[in-house]
């Protein structure tokens, strides 16, 4: 498909479990970025990669979270040992510019609860 | 003070009805500043940037205030289609990654 794609789409993991959430973005883009977006809330920054480089990782709430994107283009969100307030969805965004302010697109996100 | 302020409603409103957000800055030297659309369960979509004339798109007039920090969207002759959450979006300085407000949610009523 020609948007941002990102697997899975609901993921239940069990207290203390490692999860991967996945993020396939724009053919072409840039920049890609993860967000945090708890219920009833705006969407948090996480992190953001230009390219492969991770040029920004301050909003990663603990050393538990782990983001990489080695070939550029997919990345992957690694959360281990999973906690309750873990539980969100994440979303994956990409954008043709580089830098961090263009115009994000968006992926349906990946809705993680941990029990 | 928070850095992107918004009120959360919800805010319900019969067809047609003109109806307006605003959203506060912490940070005077921001650039950027946008508004998103998030359907429930799905993911935000931008609906507009702001400029600093102001500009209109259809029936959205999107202002910006740089000596009071905010912006504002206005929607005129709602739709039901219009019913949604409107992030506001802003980067705040330099080459920092755009922050979002945490939604004013709308309800457009038959």
């Amino acid at each position: 498909g020609a948007g941002v794609s990102q697997s899975p789409r609901y993921k239940v993991a069990k207290r203390g479990q490692d999860v991967a959430l996945r993020c396939d973005p724009i053919s072409g883009h840039v920049s890609l970025f993860w967000y945090q977006q708890a219920l009833g809330q705006g969407p948090e920054f996480l992190t953001y990669f230009q390219n492969e480089a991770q040029l920004d990782k301050s909003g990663l709430p603990s050393d538990r979270f782990f983001a990489e994107r080695p070939e550029g283009s997919v990345s992957t969100l690694k959360i281990q040992r999973t906690q309750q307030e873990d539980s969100a969805v994440y979303l994956c965004a990409s954008s043709f510019l580089a830098g961090p302010t263009g115009e994000l697109f968006f992926g349906e996100g990946s809705r993680l609860t941990v029990l | 003070r928070k850095e992107v302020e918004q009120d959360p409603g919800p805010f319900n409103v019969p067809e047609g009805a003109t109806v307006a957000f605003n959203c506060t800055y912490s940070n005077s030297a921001s650039q950027s500043f946008f508004w998103y659309r998030q359907d429930c369960r799905k993911e935000p979509k931008l609906l507009m940037s702001v400029y600093s004339s102001g500009n209109e798109d259809g029936r959205f007039t999107a202002q910006l205030n740089r000596a009071s920090q905010y912006i504002s969207l206005l929607i005129r002759d709602s739709k039901l289609s219009d019913s949604a959450t409107y992030l506001c979006v802003v980067n705040l300085s330099g080459n920092t990654p755009l922050v979002f407000g945490k939604g004013t949610r709308l309800s457009v009523i038959a």
